[in-house]
């Protein structure tokens, strides 16, 4: 069955650069991956995609490795406000249809 | 643009009422998610429209729920009756293209309804 792993909490301080590492070993050969950030209250809200090296936009960068089973995002220098939880999407379910969300990485920022 | 326009936001009724929950996608988009949020389960994909006609209902979970998409600009999403373990946050979410079965992945969510069944 198609699945993702990522680590269920992380802690960081201001200032510092956050490396969330997702795996997901059966991720088809057409299959992109894409990183969802949520905050309390809100829907989910897309912030990169990538199909292998690396990619950045003004939100984070995104490191893929050449044999795709995992990837990593990094958010440089978090702020407070950067407290949510992150959601790496990969492979589609068993029938290769829909995509799945998996239960994310909640990080927390402190001052 | 105003994004996806879910309402109500918030709905709190009774075990065995019916319930509707509504939706506006980003105009111009031609595919609509309904996904269930809840502790136990993160977030579930219910069902899929693309141009206005369901694809993928497969997540729906009993013949209690119902989904329609009328038109480009509306969906509804009705739950009768309702049961306590539906209790969750329902969100829309809209995309350009035909998301499940493509590479492009980006999906703009509404900012769900809380439904609380009693």
């Amino acid at each position: 069955l198609a699945k993702t792993t990522q680590p269920i909490s992380m802690d960081s301080y201001e200032g510092q650069e956050v490396n969330i590492t997702c795996s997901h070993n059966n991720i088809a050969t057409n299959d992109y991956i894409t990183w969802y950030q949520q905050f309390p209250s809100q829907g989910p809200r897309f912030i990169i995609q990538g199909y292998k090296t690396k990619v950045t936009n003004e939100v984070a960068s995104l490191f893929i490795p050449a044999d795709r089973k995992s990837s990593t995002l990094s958010l440089p220098r978090v702020s407070l406000s950067d407290t949510a939880v992150y959601y790496c999407l990969g492979p589609r379910d068993n029938q290769g249809g829909k995509l799945i969300f998996g239960q994310g990485t909640e990080l927390s920022v402190k001052p | 643009d105003a994004g996806v326009i879910q309402s109500p936001r918030h709905e709190v009724t009774e075990m065995g009422q019916e319930v509707t929950l509504r939706c506006k996608p980003i105009s111009g988009h031609n595919s609509l998610f309904w996904y269930r949020q809840t502790m136990m389960r993160g977030l579930e994909l219910l069902i899929y429209f693309n141009n206005n006609v369901p694809i993928d209902d497969s997540g729906m979970p009993e013949d209690r729920f119902s989904a329609k998409m009328p038109n480009a600009s509306f969906s509804t999403l009705k739950i009768q009756p309702s049961e306590p373990r539906d209790s969750a946050v329902y969100f829309c979410a809209s995309s350009p293209v035909g998301t499940l079965r493509s590479s492009y992945n980006e999906q703009f969510f509404g900012p769900g309804t809380r439904l609380t069944v009693l």
